[in-house]
């Protein structure tokens, strides 16, 4: 099992160019996450999945869109970047939602807006 | 507002040289404390999860407790290869995990 897979692992944008960071995981897992990580912060939900077909917004998701055709894929979408969204991006999952179930994370995608 | 704080930011060790990492938090309704470790440039990796106060969990040379207030990881005879940065989680509500800013150790030969 690869687990969850992220790409690209480095990624360099202009400012107002759009991309999409893609995430797969092949666990069967109906719940999936998009996190930020800053330097001295902790991670930061974006959005999360419960199932093909619903997303929610997490704490910090202007700027970000999300769709989720499939089980398997949970692609993050920039639209217009800027200096704030260079961060480091983390992609997870989970079989459940309970305390029991914790999150496997991709190994992250690193993004700069300059 | 819930929050979870993590001390010390950085520990560096001599190999062999017990010490604790720390976690404590202020959240509504605590439903799990995890732990993770994240290596340079990977994800983060699940290591526990504690569920009540006084709950301790081992692996190898970690052992994770709980109180009321805070979460210790404790590392007995940490080895080189323990150096990573440690993060804790809690949990209170379906998606609510709340991060803290990790613990960077590195432990020296």
């Amino acid at each position: 099992n690869a687990g969850v897979t992220q790409t690209p692992k480095f990624r360099i944008l202009k400012i107002g160019q759009s991309m999409t960071l893609q995430c797969a995981q092949d666990m069967n897992h109906n719940y999936m996450y998009w996190y930020r990580q800053d330097p001295g912060m902790g991670l930061k939900l974006i959005y999360y999945s419960v199932g093909a077909g619903i997303t929610d917004k997490g704490e910090v998701p202007n700027g970000y869109n999300v769709s989720r055709s499939t089980t398997e894929d949970f692609p993050l979408r920039l639209e217009l970047a800027a200096p704030s969204q260079t961060s480091v991006y983390f992609c997870a999952s989970s079989y459940s939602t309970g305390a029991n179930s914790p999150l496997h994370f991709g190994n992250g995608t690193r993004l700069t807006v300059t | 507002e819930d929050q979870v704080t993590q001390s010390p930011e950085a520990l560096r060790l001599q190999e062999g040289e017990s010490s604790s990492l720390n976690c404590s938090y202020t959240v509504s309704g605590l439903r799990g404390l995890f732990w993770y470790r994240q290596d340079p440039g990977k994800g983060p990796e699940f290591l526990f999860t504690l569920y009540s106060a006084g709950e301790e969990k081992e692996k190898e040379r970690l052992k994770a407790t709980l109180t009321k207030k805070e979460s210790f990881l404790h590392i007995t005879a940490p080895k080189p290869e323990d150096s990573a940065t440690y993060l804790c989680a809690a949990q209170t509500g379906a998606n609510n995990l709340f991060f803290g800013t990790g613990t960077r150790l590195t432990v020296i030969p």
